[in-house]
C-alpha cells in the first residue's frame, strides 16, 4: 500500500550545522512532496514543498531535494538556529487530494 | 487571512460523553480535512470534504464518530459516545482545490481528553 517512510525519528544538531532528515514513498505516482514543521502545541506548517518536475528547491536555509527514480526527498536546513527545534513531517500526494505522512522527525538544536 | 480556526482548543470529557469539534476552514477554500493525531497512529486522515460533500470517509474508525460540513465556513466532528481510546489531537486542515499539488493548511487542533 502507499507509505512513507522517515528517517531519523530523532536528531540533535549543534547550533549552527547543519539538519537533514530522509524520506522515501513507495507509490510511484506520488507528485508532490510537502514538508510540515510542528511546533509544541501547534498544527503542522507548510515549510518547503517541491513538485516532481523539479528536482532542488530552496527557500533561504531550507533546502529540499527530489530523486523520482529512487522515490527518495529530502529537507536540508543550514545554519541551525534554537527555533527551528520541532518535529518535522513530510508527506507524498499520490492521488488528487490525500497525503501519505511520514512518521515525524524531531529536530533538537543545542545552543 | 486568519487561517484554519478550530474550537475548542482543549476537551477534557468523560467516557461516554459526546463530544462536538469545529472548524472553520481558511476563506475560499473548497477543500476540508479533519485528521487524528496520536503518537502511535501519527496523522491519520479522517474524512476529507469537497464542496461541502464528504468525498472519503474511510479513515472514519467507526460509527461513533461523524462529521458534517453544512456550508463553505463550518464543519464539525462529532463523536459520540467518546471513549478513552479516542483521547488524542485533531487538526482541520483547508486547502483551495483539493486537487494534485495543493497545498494543505493546518488549524492549531483540539486536544482531546477522555476520562
Amino acid at each position: 500500500g502507499e507509505n512513507v517512510e522517515q528517517h531519523p525519528s530523532t536528531l540533535s544538531v549543534q547550533e549552527g550545522d547543519s539538519a537533514v532528515i530522509k524520506c522515501t514513498y513507495s507509490d510511484s505516482a506520488s507528485n508532490y512532496f510537502p514538508w510540515y514543521k510542528q511546533e509544541l502545541g501547534k498544527g503542522p506548517q507548510l515549510i518547503i514543498d517541491i513538485r516532481s518536475n523539479v528536482g532542488e528547491k530552496k527557500d533561504q536555509r531550507i533546502a529540499v531535494t527530489l530523486n523520482k527514480t529512487a522515490k527518495h526527498f529530502s529537507l536540508h536546513i543550514t545554519e541551525t538556529q534554537p527555533e527551528d527545534s520541532a518535529v518535522y513531517f513530510c508527506a507524498a500526494q499520490p492521488g488528487t487530494y490525500k497525503y501519505i505522512f511520514g512518521t515525524g522527525t524531531r529536530l533538537k538544536v543545542l545552543a | 487571512d486568519a487561517g484554519v480556526i478550530q474550537s475548542p482548543r482543549h476537551e477534557v470529557t468523560e467516557m461516554g460523553q459526546e463530544v462536538t469539534l469545529r472548524c472553520k476552514p481558511i476563506s475560499g477554500h473548497n477543500s476540508l480535512f479533519w485528521y487524528r493525531q496520536t503518537m502511535m497512529r501519527g496523522l491519520e486522515l479522517l474524512i476529507y470534504f469537497n464542496n461541502n460533500v464528504p468525498i472519503d470517509d474511510s479513515g472514519m474508525p467507526e460509527d461513533r464518530f461523524s462529521a458534517k460540513m453544512p456550508n463553505a465556513s463550518f464543519s464539525t466532528l462529532k463523536i459520540q459516545p467518546s471513549e478513552p481510546r479516542d483521547s488524542a489531537v485533531y487538526f482541520c486542515a483547508s486547502s483551495f482545490l483539493g486537487s494534485v499539488g495543493d497545498t494543505q493548511y493546518f488549524g492549531p487542533g483540539t486536544r482531546l481528553t477522555v476520562l
